[in-house]
Order: structure tokens, then sequence, then C-alpha cells
């Protein structure tokens, strides 16, 4: 059984880093070809892709948020790891971790959600 | 990326057929046979119910399929029953090598 966990804080303050943490069951990070997003929804609006990374530890990103994300994965502990730097008001939204694979290019499991919320 | 363009909202009877339509450029949604359709109750995380324009995981219901033509693809819902009420979103891999979601649209079943 497919499962994806997201952990992380609930409320950070504007300019603080966030780290946002998806722990995996029921596959490996380590098999070829799986692989991890995370995609974002603000309240009462749209999804929004952020980034990926792979087995083979390839990596891609939103082209708006590129220069604040940073993706990464212990195998190890079945985590994929995002951290979103200089965190506004703008980015209060829930967080989602999906599975993804090499050659698909659709989520087809997801985790549950954490909200963040970004307030002084 | 801008975000595609989808309806913000379609209604239907039950047992009524409704269409939703997400409209891409030919960098995403033209370019590419990967266009996928999510669905999300409130307070729920989203659920794949097609993927590759037209293909349906195991165990999503036959009543839910998908087209596309040029940069426009499309949900339809036949034999529309009270539970398909929910926010529909689609995405489609892009030239970026990213990801691009729709604006979503709300199902409102009469």
């Amino acid at each position: 059984q497919v499962t994806l966990k997201e952990s992380g804080p609930v409320l950070v303050k504007p300019t603080e880093t966030l780290t946002l943490t998806c722990t995996v069951s029921g596959f490996s990070l380590s098999n070829a070809r799986m692989g991890v997003s995370w995609i974002r929804q603000p309240p009462g609006k749209a999804l929004e892709w952020l980034a990926h990374i792979f087995s083979n530890d390839e990596k891609s990103y939103s082209t708006s948020l590129k220069s604040r994300l940073t993706i990464s994965k212990d195998t190890s502990k079945s985590q994929v790891v995002l951290t979103m730097t200089n965190m506004d008001p703008v980015d209060t939204a829930t967080y989602y971790c999906a599975r993804i694979r090499w050659g698909q290019y659709y989520f087809d499991y997801w985790g549950q959600g954490t909200l963040v919320t970004v307030s002084s | 990326q801008s975000a595609l363009t989808q309806p913000a909202s379609v209604s239907g009877s039950p047992g009524q057929s409704i269409t939703i339509s997400c409209t891409g450029t030919s960098s995403d949604v033209g370019g590419y046979n990967y266009v996928s359709w999510y669905q999300q109750h409130p307070g729920k995380a989203p659920k794949l119910m097609i993927y590759d324009v037209s293909n349906r995981p195991s165990g999503v219901s036959n009543r839910f399929s998908g087209s596309k033509s040029g940069n426009t693809a499309s949900l339809t819902i036949s034999g529309l029953q009270a539970e398909d009420e929910a926010d529909y979103y689609c995405s489609s891999y892009t030239s970026s090598s990213s990801y691009v979601f729709g604006t979503g649209t709300k199902v409102t079943v009469l």
C-alpha cells in the first residue's frame, strides 16, 4: 500500500525558511523510476506544482520559485525534504507531496497535505 | 508558466453529462499527450482520475473520460452522480520540464 505523509511546522514567520518532510511507504526512493513531487494549494485557490526529485537524483523546479526552493532525499529514511526560503504570507497554503514515476507524467498517489501559515 | 484555463463552475442534474475544458498552449497541453485530471473533495487531497489525456487508473469509474484537441483538453463526466460534486483540476507536462495545473472547476450536481 503506497502512502505519503507530509510533516513540518504549522506556522512560520515572514522571511523564515520552511522545511517540509515527506515520508513515503509502499515504495522505495531507491527504486528506479520512482520520484516525489511537491505541490501546494493556497486556501480556496488552485494547485501549484513546486518541484520533483527522482531516484537518480534528477531534480526540477518551478521556474517562478526556483531561486527559493531546494529539494533533496534521504533514501535510507524514505524521506523527501523541501526547503523554501524567505517565506511570505502569500506562501500560506496546504503543501502536498505526491508520487511520480520516471517516464510517467502524472501524480498517482498523494499525501493528506499539511497546512502552513505564514504570519508574524 | 501561466495556469491552464478552466471554467470556474459547471453544473448538471443527476444522470446528465457535463464537460470541463482545460485550455493551455503549444508549450504544454498542445505539445504533449501528458494531460491528467484530478478530483478534489473539500478538505481532501486530490485524486487522479485521468492520465495521458484519456486513460483511467484502475478503480476509477468509466463514467469519467478524457480527450484533447489542439491546445484544449476536456474531461467528461457521464451519468452525473451526487458523489461527483467536487473540484476538478487539469494538469499538463510542459516544455520547461515542469508541470502546470489548471485554475480549477467546481462541479455542482443540481
